[in-house]
């Protein structure tokens, strides 16, 4: 079946340096890709929506200079978590759709800032 | 290693009825359980989150119910709507991992 592949699956980084999180599609091709976190005890809540070759769409409250988003092939699409602060800290995770059927979700990465 | 099972896969109802949605998942040992809502080619709509501690949650014609002993949880909709078509996934939380369904397709005929 589809496989999302998300990379890397936790990292730790001090406060103010920036982080990379990657999402890849193996076997197909995804225009869009979503980004979601999840803060502890919370809900799972989209960030942005990665479309390929254009700008991505930032949910209402999103900083999309603090978390810059590229997806510059259809298959990998990277957000990355620009001066990262200990508030950054949470669960994200990404997701590509395959047509207008499912949903294929990356294993998610879980960032700590210290 | 968690493993979330949905059934049915797919659903289809006439409008005005009521459903109830199925959960099942492997570990109990869960932070909390939520349910999604998926259109087409859009990003999820987080419906409803359960924590470990609760056994149900409501919003609007949505109840959501959770059994971790036994590792279910159930969404029940009542009175559905054509609008209410879509895929319902639910997730379950553990440490530092989050485990889908593969979600039920719902159709509400008009």
């Amino acid at each position: 079946g589809a496989v999302v592949s998300q990379h890397p699956s936790r990292v730790i980084c001090k406060s103010g340096t920036s982080v990379k999180i990657e999402c890849r599609s193996l076997d197909f091709q995804a225009t869009t890709m979503f980004w979601y976190r999840q803060f502890p005890k919370k809900s799972l809540m989209l960030m942005a929506t990665s479309n390929e070759g254009s700008k991505a769409t930032y949910e209402q409250g999103v900083e999309k200079d603090k978390f810059l988003i590229n997806h510059a092939s259809l298959t990998l699409s990277t957000l990355t978590v620009t001066s990262a602060h200990p508030e950054d800290s949470s669960f994200y995770i990404c997701s590509a759709p395959r047509g207008d059927a499912e949903a294929f979700f990356g294993q998610g990465t879980r960032l700590t800032v210290v | 290693k968690q493993e979330v099972t949905q059934i049915p896969a797919a659903l289809s109802v006439p409008e005005g009825e009521n459903l109830v949605l199925n959960c099942s998942f492997t570990d109990s040992a869960i932070y909390n359980l939520q349910w999604f809502r998926q259109d087409p080619g859009k990003g999820l709509t987080s419906l409803l989150l359960i924590q470990s501690s609760q056994r149900e949650q409501t919003s609007g014609r949505l109840n959501a119910s959770l059994d971790k002993s036994s590792g279910r949880s159930t969404l029940y909709i009542a009175a559905s709507q054509p609008g209410d078509s879509a895929t319902y996934l639910c997730a379950v939380s553990g440490s530092y991992q989050l485990t889908f369904g593969k979600g039920t397709k719902l159709s509400v005929i008009p």
